[in-house]
């Protein structure tokens, strides 16, 4: 099993749709979880870190279950621009050189 | 708006050639990656700097030789590299020492080896 797994996608929506998605760890001592962007040919930037309790940036929402090992990624009212591949990334002792990447989930926002 | 500067953006080299790849950051981050990612992959970690010193080296072929020579600074010199070293190259740095350290990346250098 890999240690971080994503559904690659494509996911094809419509602008102002929501969409969710969803990334499993297998690591049950994981500490601490991200989600990244990344646009074609570019660098991925922090999107947003996840915590417990869910945390909420406009429109973007992360959530985490550490019984399911699991977070979540809920974007809503679509744009064009949030076409990209959203990767989760999860660090395993608190230290920035252990992060895990997941192989990414392609979002396609389409008129 | 990247905070974390490299340097080439494109860089095409033969198999023969010596090159460096450059990276700056200016905010006090003690801790600087190089990652390589191929088309359609995530990043693959080879090499980590944490005050200066490599601290992590992922059995990256000593064709890639890194080299920290201050806390803003961090080159990757490249020589007599193979076609399948083609990809983007991609600096990062992070603080050292927290509890959920984010990485910053650099725009990264895509490289062509032919």
């Amino acid at each position: 099993r890999k240690e971080v797994e994503q559904d690659p996608g494509p996911f094809n929506v419509p602008e102002g749709a929501t969409v969710a998605f969803n990334c499993t760890y297998s690591n049950s001592a994981s500490q601490s979880f991200f989600w990244y962007r990344q646009d074609c040919r570019k660098e991925p930037k922090l999107l947003m870190s996840v915590y417990s309790s869910g945390n909420e940036d406009g429109r973007f929402t992360a959530q985490l279950n550490r019984a399911s090992q699991y977070i979540s990624l809920l974007i809503r009212d679509s744009k064009l621009s949030d076409s990209a591949t959203y990767l989760c990334v999860v660090n395993r002792t608190g230290t920035a050189s252990k992060l895990t990447f997941g192989t990414g989930t392609r979002l396609q926002v389409t008129l | 708006d990247t905070e974390v500067t490299q340097t080439p953006k494109h860089l095409v080299m033969g198999m023969t050639n010596k090159k460096s790849l450059k990276c700056e950051q200016h905010m006090g981050h003690r801790a600087m990656y190089w990652y390589k990612q191929k088309a359609k992959k995530p990043p693959e970690l080879m090499f980590v700097y944490s005050y200066e010193k490599l601290s992590i080296n992922e059995s990256v072929p000593s064709r890639f030789s890194p080299e920290c020579p201050n806390s803003s600074l961090l080159n990757l010199h490249l020589h007599a590299l193979q076609p399948e070293d083609s990809a983007l190259y991609l600096c990062a740095s992070s603080q050292v020492g927290t509890v959920s350290e984010k990485l910053f990346f650099g725009s990264g250098t895509q490289l062509s080896v032919l």
